[in-house]
């Protein structure tokens, strides 16, 4: 299975644009690029997922460069309700599912 | 609407005792877990079932027994219940394909206290 890291927390002002990088340096050919947020007291739910380049939803934007190594969660305009915790994972049929999240990266919007 | 449902959503109980945590999903999927989210916030995969027969069974104490039904439903048992044991329990499911990855859906957990 594919490891990733990311960072603990980040910080950001309402309304900034945030920018979260996940290494995965030894993802496999099949692996897709899943991102999740869990807010407290909540179930992680899915953002956004990817295999390579750029996808965009209502949401979230996943860019994903062409060597797959990395992947960057970006959340346009923050607000408060956007403090939550974000996990990055990475899996497919061929390496596994992946399944377990770590800790995620802990992200917190302040007025 | 509830896509992934269980019950209890807290429950605190003594040491020693046997407690049971229902789930049930109505997306169709053939695949569901159960997650346990430590005080530390890591969460880590316990079972996983596909068309209710065990496919993951992660290093977890035989204490905990997790039962499928069907494939709707994914019961988690826990016997002889120990304090190490508190901790949020999620169920999950998905519907792993080749083409387009795995997308987990998530209950709301299951608050476990043991005193």
């Amino acid at each position: 299975l594919a490891k990733t890291t990311q960072p603990i927390s980040m910080d950001s002002y309402e309304g900034q644009e945030v920018n979260i990088t996940c290494s995965h340096n030894n993802i496999a050919t099949n692996d897709y690029i899943t991102w999740y947020q869990q807010f407290p007291s909540q179930g992680p739910r899915f953002i956004i997922q990817g295999y390579k380049t750029k996808v965009t939803n209502e949401v979230a934007s996943l860019f994903i460069p062409a060597d797959r190594k990395s992947s960057t969660l970006s959340l346009p305009r923050v607000s408060l309700s956007d403090t939550a915790v974000y996990y990055c994972l990475v899996g497919g049929s061929n390496s596994g599912y992946a399944l377990n999240f770590g800790k995620g990266t802990s992200l917190l919007v302040t007025p | 609407d509830t896509a992934v449902s269980q019950t209890p959503k807290y429950l605190v109980t003594q040491m020693g005792n046997d407690k049971s945590i229902k789930c049930e999903q109505n997306l169709g999927h053939d695949t569901m877990y159960w997650y346990k989210q430590d005080s530390k916030k890591f969460l880590k995969i316990m079972f996983s079932y596909n068309n209710k027969e065990l496919i993951i069974n992660e290093t977890v104490p035989n204490r905990f027994s997790p039962k499928s039904p069907d494939k709707a439903h994914l019961n988690l048992h826990i016997n002889s219940l120990e304090l190490g044991d508190s901790a949020v329990y999620f169920c999950a499911s998905s519907q792993p394909r080749t083409s387009s990855g795995n997308t987990i859906y998530f209950g709301e957990g299951s608050w476990l206290t043991v005193v």
